[in-house]
């Protein structure tokens, strides 16, 4: 079935360092590709997507590339700030009525 | 628009109530997603509606759990009987599919804790 795997947390970074989040996916068809950020005792908020191979999602200063060869879509950043701090979760979309969800990766950004 | 909301924010009840959860989709959605999500957990799917009809239902909804979605416009989902296993963050989601492509809106969730 679908699933997506994301690189395991937490993650502790000082503020400015760059930062990448792992994910890659198991899907059958053409998923759509998500990256969703909870920050603490919140729902999720979109960050970005990407619909097609080599698709980059963008915002915030947060990247995604759509990779279908390597099956990836990891999240970079050149440079976070504290108030990024939160959990990042992969996710995709393969049939439009079933999200599937990785267990999400913390990251906390000290000044 | 304030996009997707939900109500009550936190709920604790005793094992053996009964709750009920509501969600306000984005206005223009036609569809609603709830999902459950545990501590340290991605969200997981429960069920979705499109418009008024519920079109899924996941294995993890048990016979407990009802949700409906009656003119096609707000949701509740309730669950009977509760236990502490039900202890999570419920989710709401909305959604307006366009060709094939779709993506889903969050609310901020209900907090559940069950004692």
């Amino acid at each position: 079935g679908n699933s997506v795997t994301q690189m395991e947390g937490p993650v502790t970074l000082s503020e400015e360092a760059f930062l990448t989040i792992n994910c890659t996916y198991t899907a059958t068809g053409y998923p759509s590709l998500f990256w969703y950020v909870q920050y603490p005792g919140e729902g999720l908020q979109l960050l970005l997507k990407a619909t097609k191979a080599d698709d980059k999602g963008s915002n915030k200063g947060f990247e995604a590339t759509y990779r279908k060869e390597t099956t990836s879509f990891h999240l970079e950043k050149g440079s976070v700030q504290v108030s990024d701090s939160a959990v990042y979760f992969c996710a995709l979309s393969a049939n439009n009525n079933d999200m599937r969800f990785g267990a999400g990766t913390r990251l906390t950004v000290k000044p | 628009d304030t996009g997707v909301s939900q109500d009550p924010r936190h709920k604790i009840t005793k094992r053996g109530q009964n709750v009920t959860f509501r969600c306000d989709p984005i206005s223009e959605h036609n569809r609603l997603y709830w999902y459950r999500q545990t501590l340290g957990q991605g969200p997981e799917f429960l069920t979705y509606f499109q418009n008024e009809a519920q079109l899924e239902k996941s294995r993890l909804l048990s016979d407990r759990f009802s949700a409906e979605r009656p003119k096609g416009s707000f949701s509740t989902l309730e669950i009977q009987r509760t236990e502490q296993g039900d202890s999570a963050m419920y989710l709401c989601a909305s959604s307006q599919r366009q060709g094939y492509l779709e993506t889903q809106y969050f609310g901020p969730g209900t907090r559940l804790l069950v004692l």
